[in-house]
């Protein structure tokens, strides 16, 4: 079992949706949680960050952390054609220096 | 305030080539790591470069070395080319033992090995 999976997708969806994109865990040491969204061909760019179980907020975005689960999610409200992406979650453990730990990326389409 | 930077932007060597990748690491961080990122696949951890010197290292072999500078800019060095190490090589930068220790990464460089 890989230490994070995630749905690669693809996924579809139209220009205003609600998107959820979720990532399970194995490891239960893991603390700080990050989505990062990454255009075609380019390095990812840092979303969310959140540290231990709970909700953020920012903007059109949501990130979710249950621990008790091993679940992490992503929600963005009214997609848009912008949002089309691969969304890379990742996770770390509670210790300065240490790597972070990708899962596969699942990729988003919004059409318009 | 500057991002994190790469050079070069891509690159095609053959197999048993050797090659550098280079990263200028953002404005106030002192730590830098490096990710290799295979095609459908998300970054795989390589090092990390703390203070000049190896902080961790992932599942990587001796060949794949690096090099931090004390202006905290970075260099990774891989000998002996391989088909398999065709991949984005990714810099993320971060300040170590910060309130957050978040990485941000670079925009990449794609190596292609023939």
């Amino acid at each position: 079992q890989k230490e994070v999976e995630q749905d690669p997708g693809p996924l579809s969806v139209p220009e205003g949706a609600i998107v959820s994109l979720n990532c399970t865990y194995s490891n239960s040491a893991f603390q700080y949680f990050m989505w990062y969204r990454q255009y075609s061909r380019k390095g990812p760019e840092l979303l969310m960050y959140t540290y231990s179980s709970g909700n953020k907020e920012d903007g059109r975005f949501t990130a979710q952390v249950d621990k008790s689960s091993k679940y992490i999610s992503l929600f963005i409200r009214d997609s848009q054609p912008s949002d089309s992406a691969t969304y890379l979650c990742a996770m770390r453990v509670n210790q300065a220096g240490t790597a972070l730990i990708f899962g596969k990326g699942t990729t988003l389409s919004v059409s318009s | 305030e500057t991002g994190v930077t790469q050079s070069p932007t891509h690159l095609i060597k053959t197999r048993g080539q050797q090659v550098t990748l280079r990263c200028s690491s953002q404005s106030g961080h002192n730590t830098v790591s490096w990710y290799q990122q295979a095609l459908g696949q998300g970054p795989q951890f390589i090092f990390q470069y703390y203070r000049e010197e190896e902080n961790g290292r992932g599942n990587f072999p001796p060949r794949f070395s690096g090099l931090q500078f004390p202006n905290y800019s970075s260099e990774l060095n891989v000998n002996a080319l391989e088909l398999d190490d065709s991949a984005l090589y990714l810099c993320a930068s971060s300040t170590f033992g910060g309130s957050t220790d978040t990485q941000y990464f670079g925009p990449g460089t794609r190596l292609t090995v023939l």
